[in-house]
């Protein structure tokens, strides 16, 4: 079963604008990561935030996370073209599986 | 370069045949997992192993087979009992915390 699943599923932005995704999950985790894809690749990791953390910085990434409403935010400021891609988060269960758990993911459009 | 490579990149399934994809890694990572890409979907989670010798089902296991005889390789079966094979594969192996993916294999069915 998707425990996260990403809002919204599709975003086009102008380059220059920031972009937000949101992921929201279902049971208690260890940490929360984001991942990239582009179209036809493997996936390649971005950003980890751990439960005992509110917010993280990463260049132009900033991802936000609240445990109380099981909810996170990825946030990429001064979006470029080349940022055009699809965005997942993935969790790391507390307890259980040793596994990421995938969402469906964010298809981002920046137009040049 | 150290990394993740599967392959082929494209593999072609006649009905009623068991095809194997490979993967291979020299990352030293004990984990390793398999995972279903469909179109426009994100990734489920097939098989894993956290150790040779070892794995487990994911959510989608049935109708794929896995072994684990080597650290390096971790291959996945898609046998004929899997009646909609065609989707994209993705293979990762895990590091402290985060995951490292191959470059994907597209199966398609014939």
């Amino acid at each position: 079963s998707q425990q996260g699943e990403e809002d919204p599923q599709a975003l086009s932005i102008q380059e220059g604008e920031n972009a937000t995704m949101n992921c929201s999950y279902k049971t208690s985790i260890n940490n929360l990561q984001w991942y990239r894809q582009n179209s036809g690749r493997g996936l390649v990791h971005l950003i980890l935030i751990r439960s005992n953390e509110r917010e993280k910085h990463s260049g132009r990434l900033r991802v936000t996370l609240d445990t109380s409403k099981k909810s996170s935010s990825l946030l990429i400021t001064a979006s470029r073209a080349a940022d055009t891609a699809s965005y997942f988060c993935a969790t790391y269960p507390s307890t259980g599986r040793r596994a990421l758990t995938f969402g469906s993911g964010t298809r981002l459009q920046v137009q040049p | 370069d150290g990394g993740i490579t599967q392959s082929p990149k494209y593999l072609f399934r006649k009905e009623g045949q068991n095809v194997t994809l490979s993967c291979e890694q020299n990352l030293n990572h004990d984990a390793m997992y398999w995972y279903r890409q469909d179109p426009g979907q994100g990734l489920r989670l097939i098989y894993y192993s956290q150790i040779v010798n070892d794995f487990q089902k994911g959510d989608i296991a049935e109708g794929y087979s896995v072994s684990r005889e080597k650290k390096e390789s971790f291959p996945l079966t898609v046998t004929s009992a899997q009646k909609n094979p065609t989707a994209f594969y993705l293979c990762a192996s895990k590091g402290k915390e985060t995951q490292y993916f191959g470059p994907g294999t597209r199966l398609l069915v014939l």
